[in-house]
């Protein structure tokens, strides 16, 4: 079990441009979380998906904001035409939702700077 | 709307002082969670509460959930250099892992 392993960890772009960032869960846990989280600030929820399906997608999640899950394993994330206000670091959590109080374990997080 | 306040929002304290975090939220919720971020880190979890009057402990680090007054505590015994951190608390919203994040307790512990 390597945990949830996030790519890639850092992103500086140019605003305008698209940007994807990848997440790889604990391999036998159903349930895929994004946050975002800016300087300062605790995270703050954006989608979930258990296994393929996408649950819940957050009012911050503008139509610019996509998330697949297409086989319940691996999870992208893409940002089209960023903003600088997009500037933050995007985390990714996972947890076996077949049990209640199970533990949630976040992957290292990627960056986004937009400039 | 679940929303969810810590306090102190920062806290500078010496090296074999006691105290505590405060973690309010403002509707039913069915489980606490109480995390460690290091700088430019990720999140660590520490604990997991899950129902009234639940109480765990780990090294110097003790969390505790009151449901009723929808309070939560993380207290700090005898602090040391190494727990200078950010620590957070978040509330489930709809027993589906979602979580709401309080803002933070940013702690320095000075040797």
């Amino acid at each position: 079990d390597t945990g949830v392993s996030q790519n890639p960890r850092h992103k500086i772009t140019k605003r305008g441009q698209n940007v994807t960032f990848r997440c790889d869960p604990i391999s036998e846990h159903n349930r895929l979380y994004w946050y975002r989280q800016t300087l300062g600030q605790g995270p703050e929820f954006l989608t979930y998906f258990q296994n393929e399906a996408q649950l819940e997608k957050s009012r911050l999640l503008s139509d610019r904001f996509s998330a697949e899950r297409p086989k319940g394993s691996f999870s992208t994330l893409e940002i089209q035409r960023t903003e600088q206000g997009d500037s933050a670091m995007y985390l990714c959590a996972s947890v076996d939702g077949g049990h209640s109080g199970n533990t949630i374990y976040f992957g290292e997080g990627s960056w986004l700077t937009v400039v | 709307e679940l929303k969810v306040e810590q306090n102190p929002l920062f806290l500078s304290m010496q090296e074999g002082k006691n105290y505590t975090i405060y973690c309010n939220y403002s509707t039913t919720s069915d489980r606490l969670y109480w995390y460690r971020q290091d700088p430019g880190k990720s999140l660590e979890s520490l604990f997991v509460l899950l129902s009234n009057g639940a109480v765990k402990q780990e090294g110097r680090l003790m969390a505790s959930l009151d449901t009723k007054a929808r309070l939560s505590t993380l207290h700090i015994t005898a602090a040391v250099h190494d727990l200078s951190a950010t620590y957070f608390c978040a509330a489930e919203m709809d027993s589906n892992y979602q979580l709401i994040w309080g803002a933070g307790t940013k702690l320095i512990i000075k040797p």
